[in-house]
């Protein structure tokens, strides 16, 4: 039972290029959410996505897009990074209510330079 | 506006004693707390909850205790031992309104435990 799958692992982008960071499930959540992890921050949400084809943003949005693929599927797009992206990002999907955890993902460590 | 607050960066404790780490919270609106331990190049993993209608739950050494008139949460770790060693976030979750289902964690707290 794979979980939560995120590719790639690592990455280091120019400023200014473009990027994708793929997130995959296989446990049939509804709810997925990228976050991001900074030091002195702890994780801050970027985009979720309740359900299969919805999509809102989160606490910092700026600078990415989001696509619900499926409900299996659920990716995160910099369209033109910049050395403020540079962080850990975090990929979550969950079954049930607010009581429920997350499932996380392993993370991809991005270095924008 | 950090609605979740870790202010203890790093906690240090023997192995066999107690570990507890605190977390303060602003936002009324949280009725769901939950606790996730996170180990270096690893995702958080979710360790335990608690609703705005309990003050404690227990789940093996884990206990997380609520206070909510102080706005405060605890995780106590009885008897800690040295794999328990890692960041854990505290975060928190409102049951309705614009904020369902969405965390909001703190910065988090290293604890080490020392054999």
């Amino acid at each position: 039972n794979a979980g939560v799958t995120q590719t790639p692992k690592f990455q280091v982008l120019k400023t200014g290029q473009s990027m994708t960071l793929q997130c995959a499930q296989d446990m049939n959540h509804n709810s997925m959410y990228w976050y991001r992890q900074d030091p002195g921050m702890g994780l801050r949400l970027i985009y979720y996505s309740a359900s299969e084809g919805t999509t809102d943003k989160g606490e910092v949005p700026n600078g990415y897009n989001v696509s619900r693929l499926n409900k299996r599927e659920f990716s995160l797009r910099l369209e033109s990074a910049a050395p403020s992206q540079t962080s850990v990002y975090f990929c979550a999907s969950r079954v049930g209510g607010p009581g429920y955890g997350y499932t996380f993902g392993s993370g991809t460590r991005l270095t924008v330079v | 506006d950090q609605q979740v607050k870790q202010n203890s960066p790093s906690l240090s404790v023997q192995e066999g004693r107690i570990s507890i780490l605190n977390c303060d919270y602003t936002n009324s609106m949280f009725d769901y707390f939950l606790w996730y331990k996170k180990y270096p190049a690893e995702g958080p993993t979710f360790l335990i909850s608690i609703s705005s209608i309990k003050d404690k739950n227990e789940d093996g050494r884990f206990t997380v205790f609520l206070n909510k008139s102080a706005k405060h949460l605890s995780l106590h770790i009885v008897p800690s031992q040295p794999g328990d060693s890692a960041v854990y976030f505290c975060a928190a979750s409102a049951a309705g309104g614009t904020s369902y289902g969405k965390l909001t964690f703190g910065q988090g707290t290293i604890l080490t435990v020392h054999p």
